[in-house]
């Protein structure tokens, strides 16, 4: 089985301060690791994903994630936060050879103060 | 069309009516998933279709509910005698291939929320 989990369901900074949102992940297999981002009233769009080909992979508007096996972690960072972030952000995993069905964490609502 | 789409955008319904709510996928998307999102609780996976079978519809939470595609595009899921515990919304996403393919992105509607009164 594989599964993620996401620590704090809400993360509040201050706009320009440091992003930090964390996933744990579980799976037998190496995983595939994936970051969407869900804006108000609409869908998941895709932030970036791992895929095996390095472990620190850049995404869009400046969010990057680096994958440690040693640690089953896929933590999201953005080293200066801006309003227009703050939307909903979940972590997903899926994994080869297996389940191909994204399996999602249950989100972490960013929180950005002016 | 240019993204997936999902009608009606918001669905209020009595306890014990019938609802069915509709995916439109990306043209030419093979594979099409159904997740439903409560408060709090993150996405749930409720079935997977790749062309018009559902290989995965492990995720149903009872009888009540069902989807079809038909065509290998439009989906319709369906609920039946809902319960105010249907409350939620249920988004659908598409990707090119689905099975066979684990590391490729998923596109997703906007979501109809229902309420169940």
């Amino acid at each position: 089985a594989q599964s993620v989990t996401q620590l704090g369901s809400h993360v509040s900074v201050s706009e320009g301060a440091l992003v930090l949102l964390r996933c744990n992940y579980s799976s037998s297999v190496p995983p595939y690791l994936f970051w969407y981002v869900q804006y108000p009233n609409q869908g998941l769009q895709l932030l970036l994903k791992y895929t095996s080909a390095a472990t620190l992979v850049k995404g869009i508007n400046g969010f990057e994630a680096e994958f440690k096996k040693s640690e089953t972690s896929f933590h999201l960072t953005k080293p200066s936060a801006h309003m227009s972030d703050a939307a909903e952000y979940f972590c997903a995993v899926t994994r080869s050879g297996g389940s191909y069905i994204p399996t999602f964490g249950r989100g972490t609502s960013l929180i950005v103060h002016p | 069309g240019a993204g997936v789409s999902q009608s009606p955008s918001n669905k209020v319904t009595e306890k014990g009516k019938d609802v069915e709510l509709r995916c439109d996928p990306i043209s030419g998307h093979t594979a099409l998933y159904w997740y439903r999102q409560s408060l709090g609780q993150g996405l749930e996976f409720l079935i997977y279709f790749q062309g018009n079978s559902a290989p995965d519809k492990s995720g149903l939470p009872s009888d009540r509910f069902s989807a079809e595609r038909t065509g290998g595009s439009v989906s319709t899921l369906t609920i039946q005698r809902t319960q105010q515990e249907d409350s939620a919304v249920y988004l659908c996403a598409s990707s090119l291939a689905g099975q066979g393919a684990p590391n490729e992105k998923l596109f997703f509607g906007s979501g109809t929320q229902l309420s169940v009164l």
